[in-house]
Parts: C-alpha cells; structure tokens; sequence
C-alpha cells in the first residue's frame, strides 16, 4: 500500500533561517507528488505539485520542493523562512490511477519565532 | 468565487446514532473528495464523487457512504457512529476531470460522538 512519510513532527525556526522539511512514499509506480499548507485558522491549500518535467518546482511565497526519484523523496526547501510561515505543512501523493485520491503523510507543524 | 462549503461546521452525536454531511464545491467543479482528519491518523482518503458517480474510495468500513448530486453538491453519511469517528472530515473539490488536479479544500464539519 502507498504510504507517506514526513519526518519532522514540529519544527522550530527563527526568522530568516532555511527550512527543509524532508518527505518520502512509498509507491513503485508513476506518482504525482504535493505539498499542501494550513495556516492557523484557514483552509489547507496547495503549495506545489509536480507531476513530471523539471525534478525541482517552485511554489508560491518561494517555497521549492526536489523530487528525487531514486530515494522516493520530495523535500519542501524555502532558503530564508518569515514568521508568516507558522503553518503546518502536509506532503501528499496521489498516482494517475488513483484520480483525486490522495495519500497524506502526518504533517510537520512550522513555527518560526521573529 | 465563493469557496467549498461545509455545513454543519460542528456536530455532537451520541453512540449509534447517524450523521449526514453536506458539501458545496465551488461553482464549476465537478470532483468532490471527502477525507477524515484526527490527530492520531492524519488526513486519511474517505471517497471521490464525479458526475454523481463514485470513482473512487478508501479503506473505510460501510458505515461510511456518500453521494453526489446533479448540481455537484455532495453528502456523506456514517451510520452507527462510533467513538472512533470523532474527527475533522474535509471536502475537498476539483475543477477538471483530470486525474490529480488541485484540490481546493472546505473548513470542515467537527464531528464529536459521546
């Protein structure tokens, strides 16, 4: 079965550090990979996704993520994090097969202190 | 654009009751997801309606259906409610019938069960 790991829980950051938050699947086949974020009091919402092509997308507010098939990863990168980045952040795979289903890894809680 | 819409945003129920929730995409979408979020499993994938028609579906037991309508409104309904179902259930639409599209979020229905 596909399963998604996330491997931070909570992370702590102050203002202007690099984030990195690391993400893994298990799937053997075709994957289409996301990152949805969920800021304090809104709804989740999509950062990024990529389907195919260039192994490294851009998001919105400069967030990045690299897809590196060999390990089975989709690291989510943002080089300097502000405090308007305290969200919890989800990664999640979905498969040309599975239509809109998709596969939620348990999510990492960003705080980033000013 | 008005958003997806959830009703109710909370709901108490007791043991062996049932419940049925309701969800409005967002004008123009055809693909309605539901999934179940707790603190102890994450976001897990309930079902995925199309045109009124299940294309998908999750690992849940039967106690757990939907169904879409015409106008693309979708309902849920978990029967025989146990303690175990208290969560958050998100739905979630998509505008095309493109497999893996952007899913836009709800704020979701607070289920409690005593």
């Amino acid at each position: 079965a596909q399963s998604v790991s996330q491997h931070n829980h909570h992370v702590i950051l102050s203002e202007a550090a690099s984030l990195e938050l690391g993400c893994n699947y298990s799937y053997g086949g075709t994957v289409n990979l996301f990152w949805y974020v969920q800021y304090p009091g809104q709804h989740l919402q999509l950062l990024l996704k990529y389907f195919s092509g260039d192994p490294l997308v851009k998001g919105i507010k400069g967030f990045e993520a690299e897809f590196i098939k060999s390990k089975f990863s989709f690291n989510l990168r943002k080089p300097s994090v502000q405090w308007s980045d305290t969200a919890e952040y989800f990664c999640a795979v979905g498969w040309p097969e599975g239509y809109n289903k998709l596969i939620f890894g348990a999510g990492t809680r960003l705080a980033v202190h000013p | 654009k008005a958003g997806v819409t959830q009703t109710p945003r909370y709901l108490i129920k007791t043991r062996g009751q049932q419940v049925t929730l309701s969800c409005s995409p967002i004008s123009g979408h055809r693909s309605v997801s539901w999934y179940q979020q707790t603190p102890g499993q994450g976001l897990q994938f309930l079902f995925e309606y199309f045109s009124e028609t299940q294309r998908n579906k999750g690992n849940f037991p039967g106690r757990f259906s939907g169904r879409q309508f015409s106008n693309s409104r979708s309902e849920m309904n978990v029967s025989t409610l146990e303690l175990g179902d208290s969560a958050l259930y998100l739905c979630a639409s998509s505008l095309k019938e493109q497999r893996n599209e952007k899913l836009f979020f709800g704020s979701g229905t607070q289920l409690s069960v005593l």
